[in-house]
């Protein structure tokens, strides 16, 4: 059970190229997420996905583009790379279960893949 | 919208001694889950407890535990027996309940533990 894995872990881009961070999870979660995090800052929303075939934006989805066609797989898309996209990204997943004690849904904990450090130049 | 604020962005303790990290959140909604991630040098993002808002009783996790004061909307994280791999840097995070699952960061505090 290896859990969240991402690939690459570090990368180097020119502005206005393109690639995909790759992130895959064994966990049969129907959730997963992509987050960036920028120097000295908290983790920022940038996708999202409730289960195979959809998919929602986050807080900060301009620049980038997401696709879940399995379970296991979230691959995030930088199109045209920009120096504001330098930042260490962070795939996670969970899944999604009714509490006991809540007539909601509850959502269990979120596990982090190790990230993906990428600086555009 | 939901905000977190953690107001310290360093902090120190003696080995083996405790230490108390703030967070503090707003939201208007009634049910929510709060959380604190320790993010090592190594990056990965390791939960370290999780609590759900209409549960009274604080979460405990071995030495750390929180205190959680839903009127004041605190959520501090207390690390008992601190050690040295305790260093690293803390987030507090919180979730809406629901449908949605979206969790929103504070800014972090890092943590030094001195020998």
């Amino acid at each position: 059970n290896a859990g969240v894995t991402q690939t690459p872990k570090f990368r180097i881009l020119k502005i206005g190229q393109s690639m995909t961070l790759q992130c895959t999870q064994d966990m049969n979660h129907n959730y997963m997420y992509w987050y960036r995090q920028d120097p000295g800052m908290g983790l920022k929303l940038i996708y999202y996905s409730v289960g195979a075939g959809i998919t929602d934006k986050g807080e900060v989805p301009n620049g980038y583009n997401v696709s879940r066609s399995t379970t296991e797989d979230f691959p995030l898309r930088l199109e045209l790379a920009a120096p504001s996209q330098t930042s260490v990204y962070f795939c996670a997943s969970s899944y999604s279960m009714r509490d006991k004690g809540s007539t909601l849904f509850a959502q269990e904990t979120q596990y982090f893949g190790p990230g993906t450090r990428l600086l555009v130049l | 919208a939901q905000t977190v604020t953690q107001s310290q962005p360093e902090m120190s303790v003696q080995e083996a001694e405790t230490v108390t990290l703030s967070c503090t959140y707003d939201t208007s909604e009634s049910d929510y889950y709060l959380f604190w991630y320790k993010q090592p040098p190594s990056r990965q993002m390791i939960l370290v407890i999780r609590q759900e808002a209409y549960k009274q009783q604080n979460a405990t996790e071995n030495r750390f535990s929180v205190n959680f004061q839903k009127a004041a909307k605190s959520f501090s994280l207390k690390i008992s027996d601190s050690q040295l791999g305790d260093a690293a840097m803390y987030f507090c995070a919180y979730r809406a309940g629901g449908a949605t699952n979206k969790l929103i960061f504070g800014t972090g505090t890092l943590l030094a533990v001195q020998p």
